[in-house]
């Protein structure tokens, strides 16, 4: 099945320890992005990529980092840095802008990072 | 920097009333624009998009979205709702600007339809 698969579905983390979240695509789509979403405050925009090897800060990279070694991948670490990083973590994937109308992006199901 | 305003946070209906959804953006470049709706435990799916052409799109359930944009808005409307449409909507815009999309959300707004 073609889709967006982020792993694991809940994660837990003492705190002061980095942890990567995982999103891989396999619809050949060039643009990735992670959101986060917390009650009341809709999805914030974390980092985004539009190609291989190549990423841009979203709204709130601070504490966060991210890679795009490869077309279908693009794991996020939340550091020891990021002050606040119990949440719902949203990986999506689109075609970008491509001057047509395909440039919905489609979601995962998420990850729920608890840190304890 | 681009930002997307949902003005209604908490909306509650009866069945069979109408529904509007407000939604303001600010960017003066080239947008696409999207709302997407979140079931209860489910994962974010797409409702309407807006590209270019006709301002008013339809999209699946029976709703609809008007883009006005001199007034930067692309607010969603459903003439009857029904309990089945308890969700939460957010609005989105996708901005293309020196070869990069930036796809920013709303601040959602949850509605909740009785019977």
């Amino acid at each position: 099945d073609g889709g967006i698969t982020q792993s694991p579905k809940y994660l837990f983390r003492k705190e002061g320890q980095n942890v990567t979240l995982s999103c891989e695509q396999n619809l050949n789509h060039d643009a990735m992005y992670w959101y986060r979403q917390d009650p009341g405050q809709g999805l914030r925009l974390i980092y985004y990529s539009q190609i291989v090897n190549d990423f841009q800060k979203g709204d709130i990279a601070e504490g966060y980092s991210v890679s795009r070694e490869k077309k279908e991948s693009f794991p996020l670490t939340v550091t020891s840095a990021q002050k606040n990083p119990t949440a719902f973590y949203l990986c999506a994937s689109s075609w970008g802008w491509r001057g047509n109308n395909n440039t919905e992006a489609f979601f995962g199901q998420g990850t729920r990072l608890t840190v304890v | 920097a681009q930002s997307v305003s949902q003005h209604n946070h908490h909306v509650i209906l009866s069945e069979a009333a109408s529904l509007e959804l407000g939604c303001n953006y600010s960017y003066g470049g080239t947008v696409n624009l999207f709302w997407y709706v979140q079931y209860p435990g489910q994962h974010l799916q797409l409702l309407l998009k807006y590209f270019s052409g006709d301002p008013l799109v339809k999209g699946i359930k029976g709703f609809e979205a008007e883009f006005i944009k001199s007034k930067f808005s692309f607010n969603l409307r459903k003439p009857s709702v029904q309990w089945s449409d308890t969700a939460e909507y957010f609005c989105a815009v996708l901005s293309v600007s020196g070869g990069y999309n930036k796809l920013i959300f709303g601040a959602g707004t949850r509605l909740a339809v009785h019977p």
